[in-house]
């Protein structure tokens, strides 16, 4: 079945600790995104590739990192610069930008003690 | 003027009856705006989807209203039903800004 893949599901982890978060996809998307969602604030974009080794800052980058070495894959570090990383964190893939439609993974939910 | 503004933020529907989620927006560019459902512990998924040049469009008991004018756009959920329950959002974007703005999610429950 083709979908996207986001792994762990949960993780735990302690302050001042880097994570990455992992995404693929066998959807033969080119655009592939990361939104974090916190309640009442619905979705907001992290970042986001249109094509293989580019990829642009969201409206909340600031203490996250990617890199999009594969179409397929879309990992997302979550720094200890994050001010605030307690989230869950959604990745989703389209064939076309933003006009057309999004295919999400079921997401990670990441806790920071 | 990126801000797309969803409400009401919870909903309670008795099943069989209507469920109205409304949403407005300011940047005139956008020009596709679509619904998503999620369930809990899962990711949204496209629900139905409009673009501009079109004021209703129905799928099944889902249909979009759209008022350009008022630059706003709701969801109704006709005789909606238990496996509706669900957190609903609407987005809009447009081939200009190329980003994808969601609002702040409707949390639906529809009693039995």
């Amino acid at each position: 079945d083709g979908g996207i893949t986001q792994s762990p599901k949960y993780l735990f982890r302690k302050e001042g600790q880097n994570v990455t978060l992992s995404c693929e996809q066998n959807l033969n998307h080119d655009a592939m995104y990361w939104y974090r969602q916190d309640p009442g604030q619905g979705l907001r974009l992290i970042y986001y590739s249109q094509i293989v080794n580019d990829f642009q800052k969201g409206d909340i980058a600031e203490g996250y990192s990617v890199s999009r070495e594969k179409k397929e894959s879309f990992p997302l570090t979550v720094t200890s610069a994050q001010k605030n990383p307690t989230a869950f964190y959604l990745c989703a893939s389209s064939s076309r930008s933003f006009t057309g439609e999004l295919f999400f993974g079921e997401g990670s939910r990441l806790t920071v003690l | 003027q990126q801000q797309v503004k969803q409400s009401p933020q919870s909903l309670i529907v008795q099943k069989g009856g209507i469920s109205i989620i409304n949403c407005a927006y300011e940047n005139t560019a956008f020009d596709y705006f679509p619904w998503y459902q999620q369930f809990p512990g899962k990711g949204p998924a496209l629900l139905i989807a409009i673009r501009p040049d079109v004021s209703e469009k129905k799928e099944g008991r889902f249909t979009i209203s759209f008022n350009k004018s008022a630059k706003q756009f709701s969801l109704h959920i006709m005789d909606s039903q238990p496996g509706d329950s669900a957190t609903y959002f609407c987005a809009a974007s447009s081939s200009n800004t190329g980003k994808l703005i969601f609002g702040q999610g409707t949390t639906l429950q529809v009693k039995p």
